[in-house]
């Protein structure tokens, strides 16, 4: 199985902050990663797929980068509303696996 | 829109039964991918079945062979029977439309609004 190993697991920053969040793959994944956010007592929402185009729909405030084993997730300008926990997952091959999630909070 | 919306969740001993159901509006779950997911409470997701063009069918290792997935063309809906239950079952489920089947784009969108499953005695 494909590991996804994501940091931090929480962080805390100010509005209008720059936020990254990485995930790193057990193997090589190419470019086959989503990253999701997730606010408390609600279903995910897909933010980004292939790791890096963005969903339909979704602030350009939210970006994402990389391929192989190493990905960032990035918030530019955190905004209130973005208080959520992300998670990032491959679908390169079964069983699809998520990250174990990053809990942002505001300062 | 598309929307999605599951029912079936509920109490039920260990060693029991349930099936939910993933009700779809928008779009066909028969032509295309869907995937069912689980949340622990306070843990993160953890990826359970999905079915794909043909009926194909996969399962993470810790419901294979005691949970199905399948689908209803007739009712538009999918379906996880879960059968011999156990306590770390517990969790809520949310079904999704996998994108990869729309062949142009990824990842899993809609997602239902979930439903929780508790087994306990």
């Amino acid at each position: 199985d494909i590991q996804m190993t994501q940091s931090p697991s929480s962080l805390s920053a100010s509005v209008g902050d720059r936020v990254t969040i990485t995930c790193q793959a057990s193997q090589d994944i190419y470019n086959y990663l989503s990253w999701y956010q997730q606010k408390p007592g609600k279903a995910p929402k897909l933010l980004i797929y292939d790791a890096s185009n963005l969903e339909t729909g979704v602030p350009s405030r939210f970006s994402g980068s990389g391929s192989g084993t190493d990905f960032t997730f990035t918030i530019n300008s955190l905004q209130p509303e973005d208080i959520a926990t992300y998670y990032c997952q491959q679908y390169d091959n079964l069983p699809l696996t998520f990250g174990g999630g990053t809990k942002v909070e505001i300062e | 829109e598309v929307q999605l919306v599951e029912s079936g969740g509920g109490l039920i001993q260990p060693g029991g039964s349930l099936r939910l159901s993933c009700a779809a509006s928008g779009f066909t779950v028969s032509s295309n991918y869907m995937t069912w997911v689980r949340q622990a409470p306070g843990k993160g997701l953890e990826w359970v079945s999905i079915i794909y063009s043909g009926d194909t069918t996969y399962y993470g290792d810790s419901v294979k062979g005691r949970f199905t997935i399948s689908r209803d063309k007739s009712k538009n809906t999918l379906y996880l029977q879960m059968n011999s239950l156990r306590a770390e079952d517990t969790a809520v489920y949310y079904c999704a439309r996998d994108q990869s089947g729309l062949g142009w784009k990824r990842g899993f969108d809609p997602w239902g609004q979930g439903t929780l499953v508790t087994v306990s005695s």
